[in-house]
């Protein structure tokens, strides 16, 4: 299991609070991504990073930023608060690892983050 | 439109059963498959990572098949535990970039009742 920590794991705020959840691993990977992920669905990206100073937005839209000042460190911030945020966001990591005929990006994810709006 | 669709979408066995779960994708071109273990509030495991040129890989009481033709991908667990119960996800990467752009399936819902 890897070193990838997310705080708070759960969180219940009301509409319009300004909130970062805060995701940092030990590993020195440079790649980080947050997915979000509703209860039965699948994983979707919504932001990713390859190194200090480089974010990237993902595949599906978000009212969330990110930023990466420290390699170690990739928080998310919702700067409003919503009902329609509520959802559990994870934070990766990634490593190359030797497969058959290469290498891949093994992906690390973290415990998550349970956020409630309400 | 690459996509990977999982079934079944929940299973519910007895401890000490075997099951097997099935993964089928259209994700073009083809990088590696991947099964992970999601247990309820927590992020996905990585059980194992297959390319088009492995055709099974074991982590212990864990067997991933793939077949590259038909895009079909299964995970057989043998003689299940109360610990198995968990969401188990299917993920395709492509060859796009660097990145390995990943699909998700929606997951299994396995439950294992003692």
């Amino acid at each position: 299991e890897a070193d990838i920590y997310q705080t708070p794991r759960y969180l219940v705020i009301g509409t319009g609070k300004k909130i970062t959840l805060e995701c940092s691993q030990t590993m020195g990977h440079d790649k980080m991504y947050w997915y979000q992920q509703d209860p039965g669905m699948e994983l979707h990206l919504i932001h990713y990073s390859y190194g200090v100073n480089s974010t990237e937005k993902g595949d599906l839209s978000s009212e969330s930023t990110v930023s990466r000042i420290r390699t170690e460190h990739f928080p998310l911030t919702l700067e409003s608060a919503r009902p329609s945020h509520t959802s559990q966001y994870l934070c990766a990591s990634t490593a190359a690892t030797l497969i058959a005929g290469g290498a891949t990006y093994e992906q690390y994810f973290g415990p998550g983050t349970r956020l409630t709006v309400t | 439109k690459n996509q990977v669709e999982q079934s079944p979408q929940s299973l519910i066995i007895l401890e000490g059963k075997n099951c097997t779960l099935q993964c089928n994708y259209t994700v073009s071109p083809f990088s590696n498959l991947r099964w992970y273990k999601q247990d309820t509030g927590r992020g996905p495991v990585s059980l194992t990572i297959m390319t088009f040129s492995e055709n099974t890989k074991s982590n212990g009481r864990y067997t991933a098949t793939l077949d590259a033709d038909t895009k079909q991908s299964s995970l057989h667990i043998t003689a299940s535990q109360l610990s198995d119960s968990a969401s188990y996800i299917c993920v395709v990467s492509d060859r796009g970039s660097t990145l390995g752009r990943l699909y998700f399936g929606r997951g299994t819902q396995l439950t294992v009742w003692p």
